[in-house]
């Protein structure tokens, strides 16, 4: 198992500014994912983080909007950029090994005025 | 894109009743389907990972069935406790295409066990 923490666990944010979101990882792992979850819908698979190279972006998700980095095996961060009132969600963190298994961090809750 | 449902949308309970929802996702290209529980601030945690047609799955008062040849599954919590008041994810797990290795949530069934 991965234990996963996340800094900030929450924060409010003026439009117009940007917040960075950390994600640590109690052990190395091959694949590191972030998530969002807008108020009343699912969780949404933003991107994939890559060690050592560009994220790979779902669709409707760009590298402007969320930049995201990942230096080493442990250790992720995505930046959401330029907020909107609409960019107001939970933000998880979650790392896997294999197809079977996948963690989350606890969250982080943001809220944009 | 894969489309994953869960109902109902939320449920309040007693405590003592059982209660169960419905996790539906697309047969084709199915890999595997991944139960999480999920309580407020805290971190999902992972119930039940699927993958066989006809898979049961049981922790303590929590089961699971699988069906992938009409793609649904079912939850079932035995004798609710208020402890067991959190929002409970199911995923759907692809091979193949664009959405292969990733995860795909279904809304999420809210439960509420009262005392």
């Amino acid at each position: 198992s991965a234990v996963i923490s996340q800094k900030p666990s929450r924060d409010i944010c003026q439009r117009g500014t940007s917040l960075t979101i950390q994600c640590q990882v109690d052990s190395q792992v091959t694949m590191m994912f972030w998530y969002r979850q807008q108020p009343g819908q699912s969780l949404t698979l933003i991107a994939t983080a890559n060690q050592g190279s560009e994220a790979t972006y779902e669709s409707g998700f760009v590298i402007d909007k969320f930049p995201i980095s990942r230096p080493n095996l442990t250790f992720s961060t995505l930046t959401v950029s330029n907020m909107s009132p609409e960019d107001s969600s939970i933000y998880l963190c979650s790392a896997s090994g294999s197809w079977y298994e996948q963690y989350f961090g606890p969250g982080t809750r943001l809220t944009v005025t | 894109i894969l489309n994953v449902e869960q109902s109902p949308q939320s449920l309040h309970v007693q405590e003592g009743d059982s209660t169960n929802f419905t996790c539906s996702f697309p047969s084709s290209n199915f890999y595997a389907l991944h139960w999480y529980r999920w309580e407020t601030a805290k971190s999902p945690e992972a119930l039940f990972v699927m993958t066989l047609n006809g898979d049961e799955k049981k922790k303590g008062r929590i089961s699971a069935t699988l069906n992938t040849k009409e793609g649904y599954s079912y939850l079932y919590i035995k004798g609710s406790q208020p402890e067991d008041s959190a929002t409970y994810l199911c995923a759907c797990l692809n091979a193949g295409g664009t959405s292969y290795g990733k995860l795909t949530f279904g809304q999420g069934t809210i439960l509420t066990v009262h005392p």
